[in-house]
């Protein structure tokens, strides 16, 4: 899966199943997470976040985990669409510092 | 709301040309940030501007990358002499005090330098 280092390049699912998308970190001090979605040619946009007082977190058919344990962070997408099509990056946080993002990984949406 | 805008959409240039490059925050943010995004590539933080603090500059790539931020406001991201790596897209995000708050980012401007 992505990570802020490596990447899984893409990701494809049918029409209706569900995604998943993950991501590895490598700072355990890290304790704010965000998926960002970045649609060919626009900005990136805001997902989910979570922070590390929480392993789950659910908003309108996403829902991202996050593993302290194992610094790893998971976007699942439920009933995939087609408007779902897209490189969706995580990005960690530590207090003070900088945000740095993952490589993305790409979805398609099959039809 | 209104959310970042940034202009040029698009811009190409010619090498060794300068560019200006426009970000219009989040009114009210006052931490605003300049990252470059290359073909299949991770964002690549650049510049970082908090309030009225010196601005973090530690990912400029060299010297003929500067920014400002004018009024607290707006900012204009300049590349003098450009090169061909330097094509890629500009993206700019604002995010309310901090770096460790959720950031909000514009639509990018895509510099074409031929």
């Amino acid at each position: 899966g992505e990570s802020v280092g490596l990447h899984l390049p893409t990701l494809s699912v049918q029409e209706g199943d569900n995604s998943i998308i993950n991501c590895a970190y490598s700072n355990s001090a890290s304790d704010y997470f965000i998926w960002y979605k970045q649609e060919s040619g626009k900005g990136p946009q805001f997902i989910i976040d979570i922070r590390s007082n929480m392993d789950k977190r659910q908003g309108q058919r996403v829902t991202v985990l996050l593993n302290k344990t194992v610094k790893h962070l998971s976007l699942q997408i439920a009933a995939t669409q087609p408007g779902d099509s897209a490189v969706y990056f995580c990005a960690e946080n530590h207090p003070g510092n900088q945000f740095y993002f993952g490589t993305g990984t790409s979805l398609t949406v099959i039809p | 709301g209104a959310g970042v805008s940034q202009s040029p959409s698009n811009k190409v240039t010619e090498k060794g040309k300068d560019v200006e490059l426009r970000c219009d925050p989040i009114s009210g943010h006052t931490a605003l940030y300049w990252y470059r995004q290359s073909l299949g590539q991770g964002l690549e933080f650049l510049i970082y501007f908090q309030g009225n603090s010196a601005p973090d500059k530690s990912g400029l790539p060299s010297d003929r990358f500067s920014a400002e931020r004018t009024g607290g406001s707006v900012s204009t991201l300049t590349i003098q002499r450009t090169q061909q790596e330097d094509s890629a897209v500009y993206l700019c995000a604002s995010s309310v005090l901090t770096q460790s708050e959720t950031q909000y980012f514009g639509p990018g401007t895509r510099l074409l330098v031929l």
